[in-house]
């Protein structure tokens, strides 16, 4: 069965530069959230997005913006990146509101 | 402001034992409850979503329950093996009329002793 797709799995980068994480939900799903997790924390939710439209924000920073396209992927972009930004980045979908997450297998972004 | 917590934080026993995970959240008006595992490094793999309106989920040896009313759910696990070693979060759901919001807890480091 497909699951949700992030690309690319690692991504390296240095402070100031521009990142672009994509996420495909599994097909049907109408709804993706993006989350944040830092060494040993918790995932953090950033944005959510259903039907294309933004759905709720959480702590992303003003740095960073998110849309979801036509074919329900969506785009994480973030600005001016910062070490305190490398973390593991999750995407999860869902059918709606009442169906399950499933979460895909992250991006590492390391920022140097 | 919806909060949710894990208790214990960490969590050794030998392999064999039954044990049992909690979890706590505020806003009792809850949509769902899905509890998850995570391997170090590795994604979030879902065990068992619980609907508001569903009081228990089983899958296999996991149970989880759900008493909405005093904002808390529990993760059973029987007969545990040294492969249920993993970090376990719960995740709520809230739906509200402007948003929907899913937040984790802070998890529960498990180890299971062979």
């Amino acid at each position: 069965a497909a699951g949700v797709i992030q690309s690319p799995r690692h991504l390296i980068k240095e402070k100031r530069e521009t990142a672009t994480l994509k996420c495909y939900p599994i097909p049907r799903h109408d709804t993706v959230y993006w989350y944040q997790q830092g060494p040993g924390q918790d995932p953090q939710f950033l944005i959510s997005f259903y039907e294309k439209m933004q759905s709720d924000k959480g702590s992303i920073p003003d740095r960073f913006s998110a849309q979801q396209f036509s074919d329900y992927h969506s785009e994480l972009n973030m600005s001016s990146l910062e070490l305190g930004d490398s973390a593991l980045y999750f995407c999860a979908s869902s059918l709606g509101t009442s169906d399950k997450l499933f979460f895909g297998s992250g991006t590492q972004l390391s920022v140097l | 402001k919806q909060e949710v917590t894990q208790i214990p934080a960490a969590l050794s026993v030998p392999e064999g034992e039954n044990l049992v995970l909690n979890c706590s959240f505020t806003d009792s008006a809850i949509y769902n409850l899905q509890w998850f595992r995570q391997d170090p490094g590795k994604g979030l793999t879902s065990l068992l979503l619980i609907q508001s309106s569903q009081r228990e989920q089983t899958s296999g040896r996991l149970n989880a329950s759900l008493d909405k009313s005093s904002g808390r759910s529990t993760l059973y696990i029987a007969a545990s093996q040294p492969g249920d070693s993993a970090t376990y979060l719960c995740a709520v759901k809230w739906v509200k009329t402007s948003y929907d919001k899913v937040i984790f807890g802070p998890g529960t480091s498990l180890s299971v002793i062979p």
